[in-house]
């Protein structure tokens, strides 16, 4: 299986300011025959299920806000968030699924 | 609106089965696969398997193969979940959650609210 390895595990970022997150893949999940990276990103917040953000490495789900972006390729990927807001408090997951899919451990993002 | 209800918590004894349900609704319960997921209490995400609600087909984790079974009823649009040979590893919340079209089976965008299901004796 892919593992998947998400850092940092945690961070603390002041309201308006930038948070990165990322996530590295054992082995690449770029398929050349499409082009196309098998890497998602979900958010979860306390005591509710993931919610989906980004496939594809970098499509937001329709009704995700734009401060959240994915970005990268083969095994090397990033969630950024822009300009963080109280509500994006939550833990991050990515996920892979090139293959059976794989979660990373998760980052957790709170307010500095 | 599209939505996934499942079924409510179970207390298990070590070696007993679970069998989780996930009634669907707001879209068509056979164009989309279901995904399973699981997370033990303040853990990540578990990816257990998928089925095709329209064929049956299903797919699971090797970790879970020979104890996981995954079904469905098309005539109430709800897909089961079933573990068997519990242990007090398996205590967790189980996802039931939608997968996207196409080549986003995997990718899941609605998800049930999960059922905690807790090994015990």
């Amino acid at each position: 299986d892919i593992v998947m390895t998400q850092s940092p595990d945690s961070l603390a970022v002041s309201l308006g300011e930038r948070a990165t997150i990322n996530c590295e893949s054992s082995q690449s999940v770029f398929y050349s025959s499409n082009n196309k990276n098998y890497l998602a990103w979900y958010q979860q917040k306390p005591g509710q299920p993931p919610k989906l953000l980004i496939y594809w490495a970098s499509t937001r789900e329709s009704g995700v806000p734009d401060r959240f972006s994915g970005s990268g390729s083969g095994t090397d990927f990033t969630l950024t968030i822009s300009s963080l807001q109280a509500e994006d408090v939550a833990v991050y997951y990515c996920q892979q699924y090139y293959t059976p899919p794989t979660f990373g451990g998760g980052t957790k993002v709170e307010i500095k | 609106q599209v939505q996934l209800v499942q079924s409510g918590a179970e207390v298990k004894k070590p070696g007993a089965s679970v069998k989780v349900s996930c009634k669907a609704s707001g879209y068509t319960f056979t164009s989309y696969d279901i995904n399973w997921v699981r997370q033990a209490t303040g853990q990540g995400l578990e990816w257990m398997g998928w089925m095709n609600p329209n064929s049956g087909n299903t797919g699971y984790a090797q970790k879970f193969q020979g104890r996981v079974t995954m079904t469905r009823n098309t005539s109430i649009s709800t897909a089961y979940m079933e573990l068997s040979s519990l242990r007090s590893e398996d205590t967790a919340v189980y996802y039931c959650a939608r997968g996207k079209m196409d080549e986003l089976w995997r990718v899941s965008d609605y998800w049930g609210q999960g059922t905690l299901v807790t090994v015990s004796s």
